[in-house]
């Protein structure tokens, strides 16, 4: 079974420009998760969806970031316009209302950065 | 500020040593996980504890999850380099969200 898949793995963009992260969650997952993971931060949750719809949006940084689910298995997770300071390694994950406790499944990353 | 506390933050044995890594907070979790993360991959789960004393062997791992379910350790014995990585600890609510420790380098030394 294919586990979570994110696309690109690797963007290099120059500041102002749109940047759009794509994920596909494991089949039969409900939870989709956003983070972003820094040296300085560590690894911060941006937003989740349960079910295609956004519950908790709280920990996106600012307006430039938006994120979307249109079904069960794909997400996307946009900044417009990007800074240098949204470099990072974000990740996606997903997890199971049928599974035990919380327990999330996380993609290899798209590593971002913006010059 | 970070709900865990991992300590330490780095750690550098010699192959064969023993090592242990703590994960504290003043928070309450109804569950509390381990994940290992190699340079370029996303986190890998170890482990999930869930009831206060709890304690769980993987092969060479154990963790122990405290009895207010606030802290948590994990112990290698005889580590081997291919336990190098970065350890995260993260607790659980309710709401299926998750709270990350900053994590702790592992570095074993063949």
């Amino acid at each position: 079974d294919a586990g979570v898949i994110q696309s690109p793995r690797h963007e290099v963009t120059e500041m102002g420009q749109e940047v759009t992260l794509r994920c596909k969650p494991i089949s039969g997952h409900d939870y989709l998760f956003w983070y972003r993971q820094t040296m300085m931060r560590g690894l911060e949750l941006l937003i989740y969806f349960n079910n295609n719809v956004p519950i908790d949006d709280s920990g996106m940084p600012e307006d430039r970031f938006s994120a979307k689910m249109p079904n069960a298995s794909f997400s996307t997770l946009k900044i417009q316009p990007s800074e240098p300071r949204d470099s990072a390694v974000y990740f996606c994950a997903s997890s199971a209302r049928s599974g035990l406790y919380n327990e999330q499944f996380f993609g290899p990353g798209t590593r971002l950065t913006v010059l | 500020t970070q709900l865990l506390e991992q300590s330490p933050q780095f750690l550098s044995i010699q192959e064969g040593e023993n090592l242990t890594v703590y994960c504290n907070s003043s928070s309450v979790f109804s569950s509390l996980q381990w994940y290992r993360q190699e340079p370029g991959e996303g986190p890998v789960l170890l482990v999930t504890v869930v009831t206060g004393g709890e304690v769980k062997k993987l092969k060479r791992l154990t963790f122990q999850f405290g009895d207010a379910r606030k802290d948590s350790s994990l112990h290698i014995t005889a580590a081997q380099p291919g336990d190098t990585g970065l350890y995260l600890c993260a607790g659980g609510f309710e709401d299926y969200k998750l709270s990350f420790g900053a994590g702790t380098t592992v570095t074993v030394r063949a």
